[in-house]
């Protein structure tokens, strides 16, 4: 079952910061998160591996609860080219492994 | 040319038309996927190439038809299509396959527009 992503769509306005959540009803091995901006491809921001490690891209960081099986996407201090959706893959501890994307959130960072 | 690179990046074909989507990726990667994107949906994971041998179909429909020649090109050849099979398609590819034993990040191309008339 693919993770669960809240908000589906957020609106800020530059320098505001903003939460997503990613959570799965299964235990994780790792959490990615990517942003697509529009009509172009998915490009990476990060990995974090069960271990409840936080990891940064430019003022963008996450967390992994590894016990709540659940990340969090923090925009800080947003900018304009924030705007974009933004997806979580997420990795099932099981002898499969399965990645599987969430819906994505739409983020708009407005002047 | 660097990265995933796909083409065409629009196609607007019939259902009664047979056309082929295709994928190089220049970063020396073993494994290649196909995704499709929908409206509001998921990216759905089609199929799984890891050297050049298909390790994942999630129950696609054969009118869909992959090709891995070898493991920097992947085709998805479509055939007899659906109006509902209208969206992008992405095509990406990672050093290894993401499993149990790996995972890492993938690298997406800009996708195919597709529209079924």
């Amino acid at each position: 079952q693919q993770p669960v992503q809240s908000p589906q769509a957020v609106i800020l306005r530059e320098g505001e910061d903003a939460v997503i959540n990613c959570s799965s009803s299964k235990a994780l091995y790792s959490v990615h998160w990517y942003r697509q901006k529009h009509g172009e491809a998915p490009v990476f921001l990060m990995i974090l591996l069960k271990g409840g490690e936080q990891k940064g891209h430019e003022k963008i960081s996450a967390s992994f609860n590894e016990k709540k099986q659940q990340s969090s996407l923090y925009l800080t201090a947003s900018q304009l080219s924030y705007s974009g959706t933004y997806f979580c893959g997420t990795q099932v501890a099981d002898s499969w492994g399965k990645f599987q994307f969430g819906a994505g959130t739409q983020v708009v960072v407005t002047p | 040319e660097t990265g995933v690179t796909q083409t065409p990046r629009h196609l607007v074909m019939g259902m009664t038309n047979k056309k082929s989507l295709k994928c190089e990726q220049h970063l020396g990667h073993n494994a290649m996927y196909w995704y499709k994107q929908s409206a509001k949906k998921p990216l759905e994971l089609m199929f799984v190439y890891s050297l050049e041998e298909r390790v994942e179909n999630n129950s696609v429909p054969s009118r869909f038809s992959p090709e891995c020649p070898n493991s920097s090109h992947l085709f998805l050849h479509l055939h007899t299509l659906q109006p509902e099979d209208s969206a992008l398609y992405l095509c990406a590819s990672s050093q290894e396959r993401i499993n149990v034993l790996n995972t890492g990040e993938l690298f997406f191309g800009e996708g195919s527009r597709l529209t079924v008339l």
